[in-house]
């Protein structure tokens, strides 16, 4: 089946720094992938569409200038955190949209997540 | 606007039937989704339903659908140690081709008790 592989699983860095999480479609092309951010215990909130080619579209709240979405290829996006300080610790998910085989259904594979600590 | 309410917790014995539920206010829905997520890891697809449909079954899980209340159901058969995660109800309206993202309930803690 369709997978999605999300780099690194965790990270730890210094407040000020940046940090660069990937998400890979390893077995189809995703012209469009999904971030989102989960809290402890909340549900997922999405932050940004990945358009391959285009730049992102961001969900309203989330600063474009702080999480840099880059999809420069049919199987990559990425979100660089910048300056990262210790509020922007959390879970980073990433999912891409496979094809539909006819159903129609809009389904989504998840990456397993990058957990971010900024210290 | 879109919305969807889960329960946060639910706790059931082994071997019990588990049923989590969910409803949701968009009336275009298209299709239901069911997600697992284990600690610490991304979400798994368990399932998805058309809205057309009343009911999916797929091995021990068990759809159910009441689109007039707007409310989805899943039904987990025999519950095992192993279903113990997080289940996230979800819903998009499927644009052929539109970069639609899902809409997720906050999650329903699924606790098995021994």
């Amino acid at each position: 089946g369709a997978v999605v592989s999300q780099h690194p699983s965790w990270v730890i860095c210094k407040s000020g720094t940046s940090v660069k999480i990937e998400c890979r479609s390893l077995d189809f092309q995703a012209t469009t992938m999904f971030w989102y951010r989960q809290f402890p215990k909340q549900s997922l909130m999405l932050m940004a569409t990945s358009n391959e080619g285009s730049k992102a579209t961001y969900e309203q709240g989330v600063e474009k200038d702080k999480f840099l979405i880059n999809h420069a290829s049919l199987t990559l996006s990425t979100l660089t955190v910048t300056s990262a300080h210790p509020e922007d610790s959390s879970f980073y998910i990433c999912s891409a949209r496979v094809p539909p085989r006819g159903s129609g259904a809009n389904v989504l594979t998840f990456g397993a997540g990058s957990r971010l600590t900024v210290l | 606007g879109e919305d969807v309410e889960q329960s946060l917790f639910l706790s059931v014995r082994e071997g019990d039937s588990s049923v989590i539920n969910c409803t949701y206010t968009d009336s275009s829905s298209t299709y239901l989704y069911w997600y697992k997520q284990e600690p610490g890891a991304g979400l798994q697809l368990l399932t998805y339903i058309f809205s057309n449909m009343d009911m999916k079954q797929d091995q021990r899980l068990t759809v159910l659908l009441n689109k007039k209340d707007k409310h989805l159901s899943l039904r987990i058969a025999d519950t095992q140690t192993g279903d113990s995660a997080i289940y996230f109800c979800a819903e998009s309206i499927y644009s052929g081709g539109g970069a639609d993202g899902l809409t997720f309930g906050k999650g329903t803690h699924l606790i098995i008790q021994p």
